[in-house]
């Protein structure tokens, strides 16, 4: 099926671990960000992509990197993982920016880190 | 810069009761309108949108309209059901720009 997929739906860390959240979609989307969901706070956005070979930074982009070397990849990776990146990941594809056909969601990856 | 702004409840309704949930924006130019939903332990799903002053958008029941001159774009739902009760967001696209979601209101429905 079309649309956005995430990897992995659920993922426990150590403290300092790293690891990397993937995020495919196959809509030749040109725009792709990632989000976290926190209790009472909403969607906050991380990174985002307008295109493969740019990325930029977001609302929270601390303890986080993006790249996007394709149109259909855009991996974040968390480099030394805190308690505080504990949280509901995810990722979305649009075409284009702004665009009038809305976001298309992946279905989140749950992430604990202990 | 753009923003939105939705009652973020919970709201709590019984089956067959009336639903409005109240969302405002403020934005340059002329965004597109979105209402998304996300039911429990997925991800957020579009519900309806708009992308013009007037324009209603529509779907399973739910209704919004696009009124630029309150710069609105109330969720309304004539007789909800228990599968309803999910959390809702608001949220507004402009070209160029990034996505501005509201807070998102939780709605429980009761049997």
């Amino acid at each position: 099926n079309a649309g956005v997929t995430q990897t992995p739906k659920f993922q426990v860390l150590k403290t300092g671990q790293s690891m990397t959240l993937q995020c495919a979609q196959d809509m030749n989307h040109e725009y792709m960000s990632w989000y976290r969901q926190d209790p009472g706070m909403g969607l906050r956005l991380i990174h985002y992509s307008v295109g493969a070979g740019i990325t930029d930074q977001g609302e929270v982009p601390n303890g986080y990197n993006v790249s996007r070397s394709t149109t259909e990849d855009f991996p974040l990776r968390l480099l030394s993982a805190a308690p505080s990146q504990t949280s509901v990941y995810f990722c979305a594809s649009m075409a284009p920016r702004g665009g009038v056909y809305g976001y298309t969601f992946g279905s989140g990856t749950r992430l604990t880190v202990v | 810069g753009n923003s939105v702004t939705q009652m973020e409840g919970p709201v709590t309704l019984s089956e067959e009761a009336f639903l409005t949930i109240n969302c405002t924006y403020t934005a340059t130019g002329y965004p597109s309108l979105f209402w998304y939903v996300q039911y429990p332990g997925e991800g957020l799903q579009l519900l309806l949108k708009a992308t013009k002053a007037d324009d209603k958008g529509s779907n399973k029941g739910f209704e919004a309209t696009y009124r630029k001159e309150t710069t609105s774009f109330h969720l309304e739902k004539g007789s909800v059901q228990v599968s309803d009760s999910a959390v809702y967001f608001c949220a507004l696209s402009s070209y160029g720009q990034n996505f501005v979601f509201g807070p998102g209101t939780r709605l429980s429905v009761l049997p």
